[in-house]
């Protein structure tokens, strides 16, 4: 069954580093997201993404955050200057069209210390 | 603006016991209407969906019926697992112009032998 990837699936990284996740979509998906989830709180929509652009972004998803598809396979979300507060889990998703389910990957657990 | 309301947990029930974990929204127009699961250690897998009013979502034994007139979608199960011990989102996608799904907080449900 196709299926949405994540690596690494645990990153640590000191304050102020940049760091960049990483999510390979199911194939022939077309629209990609990230969501993030606080350690206990509400999975949180980032960032939507179609046809190589944003199509919708949060009030979390500042220009310290930054997704990009760089050869139509991969999908990534660059953190430039990570924040203790950036701690938490990273979910990858995609889906076939828009407003149609979205697939999840198995996360990032991304630790700022 | 959309969100979705889930009962508190967590919640601990008996192998074979009756599950009911109750879902609330607020949106405008008709969402769809999804149940994810996150069983330790994973990530988010979509359990079962409603997509319009009186439709009604299966999967595993676990099933919500989408009410339009109560504006709830409670996810239910008969006889309940060891094995579905897990936490429980609620989320919707509103069909007018957002793509993002919106989560409720999560319900963590323990299933004892």
């Amino acid at each position: 069954e196709p299926e949405v990837t994540q690596t690494p699936s645990h990153q640590v990284t000191q304050m102020g580093q940049e760091v960049i996740l990483r999510c390979v979509p199911i194939s022939n998906h077309l629209y990609f997201y990230w969501y993030r989830q606080i350690l206990g709180q509400k999975v949180e929509f980032l960032v939507s993404f179609y046809n190589n652009e944003i199509s919708e972004k949060s009030e979390i998803f500042d220009d310290q955050f930054s997704v990009e598809r760089p050869d139509g396979s991969n999908f990534t979300l660059k953190i430039r200057s990570t924040k203790l507060e950036d701690s938490a889990m990273y979910f990858c998703a995609s889906s076939v069209g828009r407003n149609t389910e979205a697939f999840f990957g198995q996360g990032t657990r991304l630790t700022v210390v | 603006g959309n969100s979705v309301t889930q009962m508190e947990g967590p919640v601990t029930l008996s192998e074979e016991a009756f599950l009911t974990i109750n879902c609330t929204y607020t949106a405008t127009g008709y969402p769809s209407l999804f149940w994810y699961v996150q069983y330790p250690g994973e990530g988010l897998q979509l359990l079962l969906k409603a997509t319009k009013a009186d439709d009604k979502g299966s999967n595993k034994g676990f099933e919500a019926t989408y009410r339009k007139e109560t504006t709830s979608f409670h996810l239910e199960k008969g006889s309940v697992q060891v094995s579905d011990s897990a936490v429980y989102f609620c989320a919707l996608l509103y069909q007018g112009g957002s793509e993002k799904l919106v989560f409720g907080k999560g319900t963590k449900l323990t299933v004892n032998p």
